[in-house]
């Protein structure tokens, strides 16, 4: 099952700042928050992982609240490009080693 | 380009045929994974192998057939499937230890069962 949750919709204006929530309240200490998104009929994309920490790169910021239960990821400013499924996910550790375990994710859509 | 490539990119087959979906990735990753998404479902987690080893099966019916000869090759092995096994089937390799690595994925082998 999958340890997050998410709102299903979002909408965005072109240009503007695009901030995907999620919830991750029974995320363990050894779990990294990862964000990966999902253009119509193409493999997942990584976006940008966390633990507790902060981080920021080319695509997005990922900020993960101190006690670590939620976090968002923004895309600074979203282009229609942006449009695609997020999915916020907790990386579970289980037999055979960590596994990546999809939830329903949010259906961002960035308009013009 | 991810690293992960997989083939067919399109798949049509009957109720009654043998077909393989291919992955490779070359990634020198150690651990692989087999996905089945569904119209308007969640990425299901089907398989895991790790060191090409079978560590995971998540209740997939025998009909699905996975196979890892070495850690840069993943098969699926498809026979006698039904309508409702029409999907996408995403491939992804990881490395094998710790929480701090991403999952890379291939595009994916849309296939239809007529």
């Amino acid at each position: 099952d999958a340890k997050t949750t998410q709102p299903p919709s979002m909408d965005c204006a072109e240009g503007r700042a695009a901030n995907l929530p999620c919830n991750h309240s029974t995320i363990s200490g050894n779990e990294y928050v990862y964000w990966y998104r999902q253009i119509h009929s193409q493999g997942p994309q990584y976006i940008i992982h966390g633990l507790k920490n902060n981080e920021t790169n080319e695509m997005a910021s990922l900020i993960i609240t101190e006690d670590r239960k939620s976090s968002t990821l923004i895309l600074p400013h979203a282009t229609l490009r942006d449009t695609a499924v997020y999915y916020c996910i907790v990386r579970v550790f289980n037999t055979g080693g960590f596994k990546t375990i999809f939830g329903a994710g949010t259906r961002l859509f960035v308009k013009a | 380009e991810t690293g992960v490539t997989q083939t067919p990119r399109h798949l049509v087959m009957g109720m009654t045929n043998k077909k393989s979906l291919k992955c490779e990735q070359h990634l020198g990753h150690n651990a692989m994974y087999w996905y089945k998404q569904s119209a308007k479902k969640p990425l299901e987690l089907m398989f895991v192998y790790s060191l090409e080893e079978r560590v995971e099966n998540n209740s997939v019916p025998s009909r699905f057939s996975p196979e890892c000869p070495n850690s840069s090759h993943l098969f699926l092995h498809l026979h006698t499937l039904q309508p409702e096994d029409s999907a996408l089937y995403l491939c992804a390799s990881s490395q094998v230890a710790g929480g701090n690595t991403e999952a890379f994925f291939g595009q994916g082998t849309r296939l239809t069962v007529v």
